[in-house]
């Protein structure tokens, strides 16, 4: 069974600029939820989609979004970047027991 | 409110001595606690969890934790380190009655294993 693949791995932005990240769940997985991982502040939860809907979501500016297609792929959506969001974002699918993608590494110059 | 503190922000121990990474939580419910692995530039692994049934849980790769309601601790042990085990290591808390995908992470130790 394939895991969580998230694209893509690595990419660089300049401030202003928005950037989207993709995320493919395990098959059969109805559930993708999005962390973003810095040295500073840790893995901070931001959003979680279930079926299509937002189900939960964490203490993050409007700058950042997501959405989830009918198939259960998830991409998030960041925009008017700021330097203070260069993190590595990780996408996990299933529900109690998560299982983690290896993330996307964005810095933003 | 839950959350999760990991009482070590680096733990350094030779290989085949013992590991124990501590952690403490606070939850207002019965907890699902959880550990979670970060290999140097790689996504999360899951070690073991613990929703409730047997307190000493067996993970992968010879990791256990012991739940201990009256300490409010999740402690991780493994009896003898391997060179593959030096990571970051995760303790995580998540609240029982939402089963979605909303966990509490603690700030992680980074796990140094000497030859």
């Amino acid at each position: 069974k394939a895991g969580v693949t998230q694209t893509p791995r690595y990419l660089i932005k300049t401030r202003g600029q928005q950037v989207t990240l993709s995320c493919s769940p395990i098959s059969g997985h109805r559930s993708v939820s999005w962390y973003q991982q810095t040295p500073g502040q840790g893995l901070q939860f931001l959003f979680e989609y279930f079926s299509e809907t937002q189900r939960n979501k964490g203490n993050f500016p409007g700058r950042f979004s997501g959405r989830q297609f009918s198939n259960s792929r998830s991409e998030m959506n960041v925009s008017t970047l700021e330097l203070g969001d260069s993190a590595l974002y990780l996408c996990a699918s299933g529900s109690g027991e998560l299982f983690f993608g290896e993330g996307s590494r964005l810095t933003v110059l | 409110a839950q959350s999760v503190t990991q009482l070590d922000s680096h733990v350094s121990v030779s290989e085949g001595t013992p590991v124990l990474l501590r952690c403490n939580y606070s939850s207002s419910y019965s907890p699902s606690l959880f550990w979670y692995v970060q290999h140097p530039n790689k996504g999360l692994q899951l070690l073991l969890k613990y929703t409730s049934a047997a307190t000493l849980v067996k993970g992968i790769n010879g990791f256990e934790a012991e739940f201990k309601k009256s300490e409010t601790s999740f402690h991780l042990t493994k009896p003898s380190a391997h060179m593959s085990d030096a990571a970051e290591y995760f303790c995580v808390v998540s609240d029982p009655y939402n089963q979605g995908g909303k966990l509490i992470f603690g700030q992680g130790t980074e796990l140094s294993v000497k030859p």
